[in-house]
């Protein structure tokens, strides 16, 4: 079993859809990593959490760390918004970043 | 902007060939990272710089070198390119290595070998 588990590995929808992309994890964490990647391009940080929400725009993240899932939730998706949505975890014993397969979503105009 | 840089953004290589791809950053962080990611794969941790300080994982092939020659500059060489070194190189930094330090991620080079 991966230590980082995201669902679903792949989503579509239509533009102005609620968008929501889980992560669980199974090792201690000092933080998560929300990460979009476009097709063929680098890695844009979208959020770093060790508690609660944080919101940016139309993105929102949320983490319960007792359960060890965090939530990332696009409003009124865009076709903009089709990436590879990854996340990632911080270890909380060696500081690493342990990798999630990722979400691929593509959002239909 | 404060940012990471990686040049160029596309490198053609033929097999055997050595090949430096560069990473520069602005952001000031002491920690910078090089990761190779493969086609629908995630990223893999190849080493990482704590200032002058190398560390480079357990399973980094020989082949796979780099140099930090200061703050703002790293420098991956892969001295004998093979087929299936054909991947993304991103480059990342943090301000520290611990607990809460986020990295920051670079548009990445896809090196392509010929």
């Amino acid at each position: 079993k991966n230590e980082v588990e995201q669902s679903p590995q792949n989503l579509t929808a239509q533009e102005g859809e609620f968008i929501t992309i889980n992560c669980s994890y199974s090792v201690g964490i000092s933080a998560l990593h929300w990460l979009q990647q476009h097709p063929g391009g680098g890695i844009v940080s979208l959020f770093m959490l060790s508690s609660g929400k944080k919101k940016h725009g139309r993105l929102i993240a949320t983490i319960n760390i007792q359960e060890k899932h965090s939530s990332l939730h696009i409003t009124a998706s865009h076709p903009r918004d089709s990436a590879v949505y990854i996340c990632a975890v911080r270890s909380d014993s060696n500081y690493q970043l342990i990798w999630g397969a990722g979400t691929k979503l593509i959002i239909k105009p | 902007d404060a940012m990471v840089i990686q040049n160029p953004r596309y490198q053609v290589t033929q097999f055997g060939k050595p090949v430096t791809l560069s990473c520069s950053q602005t952001l000031n962080h002491n920690v910078m990272y090089w990761y190779q990611q493969k086609s629908s794969q995630a990223p893999k941790l190849l080493f990482h710089y704590y200032d002058k300080d190398f560390n480079n994982e357990a399973d980094t092939p020989d082949n796979f070198q780099s140099r930090r020659p200061n703050t703002s500059f790293c420098f991956l060489d892969i001295r004998s390119p093979g087929l299936g070194d054909a991947a993304m190189y991103l480059c990342a930094t943090s301000r520290g290595s611990g607990r809460a330090h986020e990295q920051f991620f670079g548009p990445g080079t896809r090196l392509t070998v010929l």
